[in-house]
């Protein structure tokens, strides 16, 4: 297992575009994290989920934000409209289950708006 | 809130020097505490992680004490070396259901120069 996938790893839009990033998680770890982190910041969480149920989101995850995890495998994120302020890089990890289990971090996708 | 409040950086040290970074934290719970390195170009990676009260997580000569009284976790290395250039992140999580996702500090760019 080569560990967090996340494709793509940069991507450059125009403001009012809607873009979807893509996260593999490890193939055995069944809990899936979005975060965001813009320049000079730490990670901040957007939301959570346990095989294929969304079970937590920030109030960062705006309505123009929409996360999905169809088969409790892989999981998108989606941006619609995009804005500068959206520009991030947005970052996935994953889990197994049980208490205290580490998260492991993917490369993240870096988004920057124009 | 649950937040951590992390030394500013950057900090730049001659190799083989004394290291600390400071991390304090606020949080509603009874916390986990970690600290994250990210490597140039490479995805956030767990470097140490404390449990409970006066616990001590270490690796790689990294350590850093879990201090209830003071609501600490500085991290520390007695010599550091050029490779250990990186940002670090000081982080928190709260057990409970749901998310158990993580708090981060705001990172703390490290260069160690030969």
């Amino acid at each position: 297992d080569t560990g967090v996938s996340q494709n793509p790893r940069h991507k450059i839009t125009k403001r009012g575009q809607n873009v979807t990033f893509r996260c593999d998680p490890i193939s055995e770890h069944n809990r899936l994290y979005w975060y965001r982190q813009t320049l000079g910041q730490g990670p901040e969480f957007l939301t959570y989920f346990q095989n294929e149920a969304q079970l937590e989101k920030s109030r960062l995850l705006s309505d123009r934000f929409s996360a999905e995890r169809p088969k409790g495998s892989f999981s998108t994120l989606e941006i619609q409209r995009t804005e500068q302020g959206d520009s991030a890089m947005y970052l996935c990890a994953s889990s197994a289950p049980g208490t205290g289990s580490e998260q492991y971090f993917g490369p993240g996708t870096r988004l920057t708006v124009t | 809130g649950d937040s951590v409040t992390q030394m500013e950086g950057p900090v730049t040290l001659s190799e083989e020097a004394f290291l600390t970074i400071n991390c304090t934290y606020t949080a509603t719970g009874y916390p986990s505490l970690f600290w994250y390195v990210q490597y140039p170009g490479e995805g956030l990676q767990l470097l140490l992680k404390a449990t409970k009260a006066d616990d001590k997580g270490s690796n790689k000569g990294f350590e850093a004490t879990y201090r209830k009284e003071t609501t600490s976790f500085h991290l520390e290395k007695g010599s550091v070396q050029v490779s250990d250039s990186a940002v670090y992140f000081c982080a928190l999580k709260i057990e409970k259901t749901g998310a158990n996702n993580l708090f981060f500090g705001t990172g703390t760019r490290l260069t160690v120069i030969p």
